[in-house]
């Protein structure tokens, strides 16, 4: 099967510009995640979505970064404005269901803010 | 945010010998998962541990549930250069839907042909 596939994989913005990542979820997966890894530490739970509805956002600044699945299939993660400190990677994952456990990664959209 | 205590921190060992790693916390866990992360890819499940006491084989992995549900530990045998890598433990506490993993801070494993 298809893995998670997520894109751009390299992004260089300057601090204060906006930038979206896109994840394409694997197919009849109904619960998709978006992760933070700073480097040097472990993922980080952003936001999770059950088709498309949030499950649990409580970690994701609401102020600078927001998250849609409009459909419940894809989702895009945005960031605006950027700050120095959101270089990292974004890692999108998805489950059969919010009561599975076994999550499966994309590669991951490198962020660098300058 | 709650983080599991994970050692060693990172290893330099010599391609054969066999390496050891676990993943404390002063919490239970329902379920304990080992994955490895590649450089530049996505973290990739290895074990998934479901039982107190559990030990799992995945080739040359081998990965147990603590009897306490406080602990886990992963060993690998004969390492190979392949076997470079980041390695994450993962616990989760909730016994119904909409679980959330507790993830450890990772042991960077590097391997000396």
């Amino acid at each position: 099967e298809a893995g998670v596939a997520q894109s751009p994989r390299y992004k260089i913005i300057e601090k204060r510009q906006s930038v979206a990542f896109w994840c394409n979820p694997i197919s009849g997966h109904a619960t998709l995640y978006w992760y933070q890894q700073i480097l040097g530490q472990g993922p980080k739970l952003l936001i999770q979505f059950q088709n498309n509805g949030v499950v649990d956002d409580s970690q994701l600044p609401k102020d600078r970064f927001s998250a849609e699945r409009l459909k419940g299939v894809d989702s895009t993660l945005k960031i605006q404005p950027a700050k120095l400190e959101d270089s990292a990677v974004y890692l999108c994952a998805s489950s059969w269901g919010a009561g599975a456990n076994v999550l499966t990664f994309g590669a991951g959209s490198r962020l660098t803010v300058l | 945010g709650q983080q599991l205590n994970q050692s060693p921190q990172s290893m330099f060992i010599q391609e054969g010998e066999d390496v050891s790693m676990n993943c404390t916390s002063s919490s239970i866990f329902n379920t304990w998962l080992w994955y490895k992360q590649d450089p530049g890819e996505g973290p990739v499940l290895l074990i998934a541990l479901y039982k107190a006491g559990e030990l799992t084989s995945n080739g040359r992995l081998t990965a147990q549930f603590g009897i306490t549900r406080k602990d886990s530990f992963l060993n690998i045998s004969a390492s190979i250069p392949s076997d470079v890598g980041i390695y994450f433990c993962a616990g989760d506490q909730h016994a119904g839907n909409n679980r959330k993993l507790i993830w450890g801070l990772g042991t960077s494993l590097a391997v000396n042909p």
